[in-house]
């Protein structure tokens, strides 16, 4: 039982390039979830997905897209990187909707945009 | 419009000391409260969490919290502070169904030797 698993742990891209970040969890949740990390902010939402077919903007969107692939798997993509989008990325999963709705974090992503 | 709230950016203490990490949130529901721990370059784990109930939670580590509804607060304690303990903590407010929780700027702990 991994939990959630990210990939790639790090990643430097050149502005303008893309790049798809990837987000699997084991354990049946039906909710997932992408928050960025950057200092002095604490986490913020970038897009969620209540279940398998529904995806949902979150706080801060504009720049990412993203695809629940099947109840596992949630991707995030960023089309056009830009310096702003330098940041740590966790994803997490949920049973949201229940008396245990506790979020679980994968151990993240950090992404350089030079 | 809601938020989550603590005041301290970093805390010191020497290991064996006594611990509190305020955390202070605005919702307009019943909250859900959770308090994460972050060590460096890792991920969040959970440390505890308050649904409903006894509003004296335990969680793991040996630390707890006390959701306190006048006060609009969930504060974190530990009785005595281990070296390992050293990390950034992250207080957070939901509420089932509402899909997102609403995260703290966090506090960072040093624990001093």
């Amino acid at each position: 039982n991994a939990g959630v698993t990210q990939t790639p742990k790090f990643q430097v891209l050149k502005t303008g390039q893309s790049m798809t970040l990837q987000c699997a969890q084991d354990m049946n949740h039906n909710s997932m979830y992408w928050y960025r990390q950057d200092p002095g902010m604490g986490l913020r939402l970038i897009y969620y997905s209540a279940s398998e077919g529904t995806t949902d903007k979150g706080e801060v969107p504009n720049g990412y897209n993203v695809s629940r692939l099947n109840k596992r798997e949630f991707s995030l993509r960023l089309e056009s990187a830009a310096p702003s989008q330098t940041s740590v990325y966790f994803c997490a999963s949920s049973t949201a909707g229940t008396d245990t709705d506790t979020q679980y974090f994968g151990p993240g992503t950090r992404l350089t945009v030079l | 419009a809601q938020s989550v709230t603590q005041p301290d950016i970093h805390i010191t203490v020497s290991e064996g000391a006594s611990l509190e990490l305020r955390c202070n949130y605005s919702y307009g529901a019943t909250p859900y409260l959770f308090w994460y721990v972050q060590s460096p370059g890792q991920g969040l784990q959970l440390l505890l969490k308050y649904f409903s109930g006894d509003t004296l939670v335990q969680g793991i580590k040996g630390f707890e919290a006390e959701f306190k509804r006048s006060q609009s607060s969930f504060n974190l304690r530990k009785p005595s502070v281990h070296w390992s303990d050293a990390a950034e903590y992250f207080c957070a407010v939901g509420q089932t169904g509402a899909n997102n929780l609403f995260f703290g700027t966090g506090t960072r702990l040093t624990v001093i030797p």
